[in-house]
């Protein structure tokens, strides 16, 4: 059974990068059947979709964020990461990780089918 | 400002039926069935309840249906338990560059 483990580094000083691993296990990132995306969640409020990566490394971003965003594969690790540059307070939020299954209709985001627990990262000096 | 629109808000008491709806754009609900349902209990991950429309994972209860008409998805939950009292968003592919949306969360209250 696939399980998702996000991290980081709980807190983060604005202006700086933020970078989050999830760490997949009971299966491959690699496995063509798959998608693996980003979502947060603000205290308090609602999901937000950050970004997406194929099996095969294409990226996909919300273009509201794309310019401070890159999200990859380490194939070696079986990992997802996803590093966020000049952070504000408006980042603070509860990262999740979550598998996309591949979708021969839409090339993301048909559907998050399992979800990591999420990681929290408060911005503050 | 969410791109999908959804009640604040919902209640109802155990055993009866309720509707959340979920509107959207002829560029995401309009024109896809890529539009999932997601349950979150405080302090939990979302699950996916309801996928492509009106598709349950497996284990999910047939309590819980999905439909769509035009731009507007629904989600109906009928016989309502205790348990089901959680925050619940809808998802859709959009054509436009956000590709990924979700609508604002609806919170339900089981009386």
């Amino acid at each position: 059974q696939v399980q998702l483990q996000e991290s980081g580094p709980g807190l983060v000083k604005p202006s700086e990068t933020l970078s989050l691993t999830c760490s997949v296990s009971g299966g491959s990132i690699s496995d063509n059947n798959w998608y693996w995306g980003w979502i947060r969640q603000p205290p308090g409020k609602g999901l937000e979709w950050i970004a997406s990566i194929s099996y095969s490394g294409i990226t996909y971003y919300n273009p509201s964020l794309e310019s401070r965003l890159t999200i990859s594969l380490d194939t070696s690790k079986n990992q997802v990461s996803l590093t966020l540059r000049s952070v504000t307070a408006a980042d603070a939020a509860l990262y999740y990780c979550a598998r996309d299954p591949n979708d021969i209709v839409v090339v993301v985001g048909d559907v998050f089918d399992i979800w990591g627990p999420g990681t929290m990262v408060t911005v503050s000096s | 400002h969410s791109a999908l629109t959804q009640p604040a808000s919902v209640s109802g008491s155990p055993g009866q039926s309720i509707t959340i709806s979920c509107t959207g754009t002829s560029s995401d609900i309009g024109h896809y069935n890529s539009v999932s349902w997601y349950q979150q209990h405080p302090g939990k991950a979302p699950k996916v309840i309801i996928f492509d429309v009106s598709n349950r994972p497996s284990g999910i209860s047939d309590r819980f249906s999905g439909s769509k008409s035009g731009n507007t998805a629904s989600l109906t939950i009928s016989g309502l338990q205790t348990e089901d009292e959680a925050d619940y968003y809808c998802s859709s592919y959009t054509a436009t560059t956000t590709l990924v949306v979700f609508g604002g969360g609806t919170k339900l209250t089981v009386l």
